[in-house]
């Protein structure tokens, strides 16, 4: 079983759709998680950190469900912009460096 | 502007030949690490540092060294005995704590090998 497991997708929606990914880890000792946004052919950034109370950044939720080793990203009122892939990270970390695994990320386009 | 620079950003070399992947910071961060990413795959770690002069393998080192002589600095050597070392292969850095998940990644270098 993979450390982190996502759906590849494609996930095809038009603009203002509400689209919700899923992801699953398998080390319930993970301390840390997180979204990454990765756009064609470039270096993944943050997007948002996941707290088990479930956050919100904007049009973006993110919640943690630590029982059932499970993450998900809400997305509302899609843009053009937000095509994307996004990344599932969780975070085991050894020492005082983070030791992030990457899911392989789950692909989002959003059209007219 | 602080950021991470890579280079080069392509870079085509030939079987058995040795190839560096240059990785330098000025975001003042302790740690860096470099990535290898390839279709379908996630970030896969290759090496990481926590502090200078000292580095730890992570989960793909096999074919890999590094080197951390300065806080800024951060190479990466592709050695002969990588057996797929066509890749996009990504350096990081962040600061030291806890919960550090945010890694700030540089733009990458395209590794093909012919």
């Amino acid at each position: 079983r993979k450390e982190v497991e996502q759906d590849p997708g494609p996930f095809n929606v038009p603009e203002g759709a509400t689209v919700a990914f899923n992801c699953t880890y398998s080390n319930s000792a993970s301390q840390s998680f997180f979204w990454y946004r990765q756009d064609c052919r470039k270096e993944p950034k943050l997007l948002m950190s996941v707290y088990s109370s479930g956050n919100e950044d904007g049009r973006f939720t993110a919640q943690l469900n630590r029982a059932s080793q499970y993450i998900s990203l809400l997305i509302r009122d899609s843009k053009l912009s937000d095509s994307a892939t996004y990344l599932c990270v969780v975070n085991n970390q050894t020492g005082t460096a983070s030791k992030l695994t990457f899911g392989t990320g789950t692909r989002l386009q959003v059209t007219l | 502007d602080g950021g991470i620079t890579q280079s080069p950003k392509y870079l085509f070399r030939k079987e058995g030949q040795n190839v560096t992947l240059s990785c330098e910071q000025n975001l003042n961060h302790d740690a860096m690490y470099w990535y290898r990413q390839d279709p379908g795959q996630g970030l896969r770690l290759i090496y990481y540092s926590q502090i200078v002069n000292d580095f730890q393998k992570g989960d793909i080192a096999e074919g890999y060294s590094v080197s951390r002589e300065k806080k800024e600095s951060f190479p990466l050597t592709v050695t002969s005995a990588q057996k797929n070392p066509t890749a996009f292969y990504l350096c990081a850095s962040s600061i030291i704590g806890r919960d550090t998940g945010e890694l700030f990644f540089g733009e990458g270098s395209r590794l093909t090998v012919l």
